[in-house]
């Protein structure tokens, strides 16, 4: 049992370059997010997904795009990188979104260090 | 706008004294606040939660503690141990279109001393 697993865990870019940071978990959680982390920010919500094949906004989108196609993976993609996005990613997941009546844990991955020169 | 502060980026702390990290929020809508610990070159695991309706919530060596007429909580670690050196982050929820939104602190980095 892995968790949340998160691949590559680093990555230099050129701008203008485009790659996708892809996270697998192996929980059967349904809700999966993508979060960036930057120094003196805490986390910040980019995108999530309540389930297979769903994807929605979270409080900072722009310049990002996701897919959920399976249930345990959850792919970050950006088109165009840019300096700005020069950040920690990271992926978490949770069995839900707190439907349930208990807050449910969200589980993180390990983080993929993006560099974008 | 920040909604979830911890003003204080560092704390230091002698080994089996008591750790207090604080974290204030603005927003009222909040319903369930988390404690997450994280340490370097991992991903964040959680630590310990309240729900707005409990004003403390305690497990082990960990203790929450929330105050929601002065929107503050914070987590009291006692006694404090050498693996408990790591970046803390508050988090702040409540659902929002289906699904549980966090809002994070900046983070708060304990050195505990031996």
């Amino acid at each position: 049992n892995a968790g949340v697993t998160q691949t590559p865990k680093f990555r230099v870019l050129k701008t203008g370059q485009s790659m996708t940071l892809l996270c697998a978990q192996d929980m059967n959680h349904e809700y999966m997010y993508w979060y960036r982390q930057d120094p003196g920010m805490g986390l910040r919500l980019i995108h999530y997904s309540v389930g297979e094949g769903t994807t929605a906004k979270g409080e900072v989108p722009d310049g990002y795009n996701v897919s959920r196609l399976k249930k345990q993976n959850f792919l970050l993609g950006l088109e165009s990188a840019a300096p700005s996005q020069t950040s920690v990613y990271f992926c978490a997941s949770s069995y839900s979104g707190g439907l349930a009546g208990d807050r449910d844990t969200q589980y993180f991955g390990p983080g993929t260090r993006l560099t974008v020169l | 706008d920040q909604q979830v502060k911890q003003n204080s980026p560092s704390l230091s702390v002698q080994e089996g004294r008591i750790s207090i990290l604080n974290c204030d929020y603005t927003n009222s809508m909040f319903d369930y606040f988390l404690w997450y610990k994280k340490y370097p070159a991992e991903g964040p695991t959680f630590l310990i939660s309240i729900s707005s309706i409990k004003d403390k919530n305690e497990d082990g060596r960990f203790t929450v503690f929330l105050n929601k007429s002065a929107k503050h909580l914070s987590l009291h670690i006692v006694p404090s141990q050498p693996g408990d050196s790591a970046v803390y982050f508050c988090a702040a929820t409540r659902m929002f279109q289906g699904a549980q939104k966090l809002v994070f602190g900046q983070g708060t980095r304990l050195t505990i001393n031996p």
